[in-house]
């Protein structure tokens, strides 16, 4: 199994521009997550996806979309780069039917650069 | 590689120490905690979890311990490798809610020959 994968691995985008960020994983999982991790602040949520077919906001979602493409698959969109949304992004997903606790699993990061 | 935090607290231990780091969490609503490790490039990596109703839960040489009253958690390590070398992190989980983790500013441990 590999997990949770992600894509690309680094990114380079000029401010307005746009791109998505591709997650994937292989453990049946029925919740995905995307976080930004930045130096001094931690993981913060930006979406997440309780389900297939439900998405919700987390705690910094402005400047992001998503999409739960199906029960694998949870994109990260960013319509129009900022520098602000330079950072290192984090998918990662986990079984919790009914709120049944159980750890994240990460992918190893997509870090974007937002000149 | 590239740092994940600038300005985390930092644990240096000699190989074949013992580590204990800490993590104080903010709700004492919180009923099932994490410790996880990240390695420079990384993503972070599940090390054990406890829940609210245990005080104590032991992995392959590492033991989190649990203390509601004053609500606070470590994560111990025995004998100390230099590949245990890294950030780590603890994360909580308020009931109720949405099973939302909050994460702690993470802990540098840097593990000396």
């Amino acid at each position: 199994n590999a997990g949770v994968t992600q894509t690309p691995k680094f990114q380079v985008l000029k401010t307005g521009q746009s791109m998505t960020l591709q997650c994937a994983q292989d453990m049946n999982h029925n919740s995905m997550y995307w976080y930004r991790q930045d130096p001094g602040m931690g993981l913060r949520l930006i979406y997440y996806s309780a389900s297939e077919g439900t998405t919700d906001k987390g705690e910094v979602p402005n400047g992001y979309n998503v999409s739960r493409l199906n029960k694998r698959e949870f994109s990260l969109r960013l319509e129009s780069a900022a520098p602000s949304q330079t950072s290192v992004y984090f998918c990662a997903s986990r079984n919790d039917p009914g709120g049944h606790r159980s750890p994240l699993h990460f992918g190893n990061g997509t870090r974007l650069t937002v000149t | 590689g590239e740092s994940v935090g600038l300005h985390l607290p930092t644990l240096s231990v000699q190989e074949g120490d013992n580590s204990i780091i800490n993590c104080a969490y903010s709700n004492s609503a919180s009923d099932y905690f994490i410790w996880y490790k990240q390695e420079s490039g990384k993503g972070p990596q599940f090390i054990i979890d406890i829940r609210s109703n245990m005080d104590k839960r032991q992995g392959q040489r590492v033991t989190v311990l649990l203390n509601k009253t004053v609500k606070h958690l470590s994560l111990q390590i025995a004998a100390t490798q230099p590949g245990d070398s890294a950030v780590y992190f603890c994360a909580e989980t308020v009931s109720g809610g949405y099973n939302k983790l909050i994460f702690g500013a993470g802990t540098r441990l840097a593990v000396h020959p």
